[in-house]
């Protein structure tokens, strides 16, 4: 089966550092997706993005945060200034219609340290 | 250094039982939803969704059941494995928003 591909598995940052998490989404895929899990809590929704646009945004997308596909294929989340509370699983999905009864495809993650 | 529990509720069972969990969601206008299981160190995998208009659905040793007058979801799960262990998610969304939201996830345990 395809799958949504995510570098790295691993970040570890300082306060106030930016970061980018990569994702490369399935390929006839059209929505994408960015969705955060602070450890032993709720998956949460940060954002959504199609047609090199922001569809919809959580209101943890705040001014720090920003994506981007600089290509054909990849998919990038920006923290321009990391806080200790950005420390997360960072979950990238995507979708071929973006229709809510969809399947989502989700990345295995990129686990943010901000120390 | 210091370690943070998951403060998840847990479901412990036997190899073979049958399990069931449950989930209790927020949005009345939600039409749409889906269980999702998810490993240790994997991103969530969808299971097995259904929508409003059902009230219960099966795939291949799962069924979910959906109670719209309490807002109710439950996954029950046939002769549970030790691969079925894994933390489950439900989530809901609402026609013509694509989001998902998560519920708070429940950590199925499997003996063998």
């Amino acid at each position: 089966e395809p799958e949504v591909t995510q570098t790295p598995s691993h970040q570890v940052t300082q306060m106030g550092q930016e970061v980018i998490l990569r994702c490369v989404p399935i390929s006839n895929h059209l929505y994408f997706y960015w969705y955060r899990q602070i450890l032993g809590q709720k998956v949460e929704f940060l954002v959504s993005f199609y047609n090199n646009e922001i569809s919809e945004k959580s209101e943890i997308f705040d001014d720090q945060f920003s994506v981007e596909r600089p290509d054909g294929s990849n998919f990038t989340l920006k923290i321009r200034s990391t806080k200790l509370e950005d420390s997360a699983m960072y979950f990238c999905a995507s979708a071929t219609r973006g229709l809510t009864n969809e399947k989502l495809f989700f990345g295995s993650g990129t686990q943010l340290s901000v120390l | 250094g210091e370690s943070v529990g998951l403060h998840l509720p847990t479901l412990s069972v036997q190899e073979g039982d049958n399990s069931i969990i449950n989930c209790a969601y927020s949005n009345s206008a939600s039409d749409y939803f889906i269980w999702y299981k998810q490993e240790s160190g994997k991103g969530p995998q969808f299971i097995i969704d259904i929508r409003s208009n059902m009230d219960k659905r099966q795939g291949q040793r799962v069924t979910v059941l959906l109670n719209k007058t309490v807002k109710h979801l439950s996954l029950q799960i046939a002769a549970t494995q030790p691969g079925d262990s894994a933390v489950y998610f439900c989530a809901e969304s609402v026609s013509g928003y694509s989001t998902l939201t998560f519920g708070k996830g429940t950590m199925l345990l499997v003996s063998p």
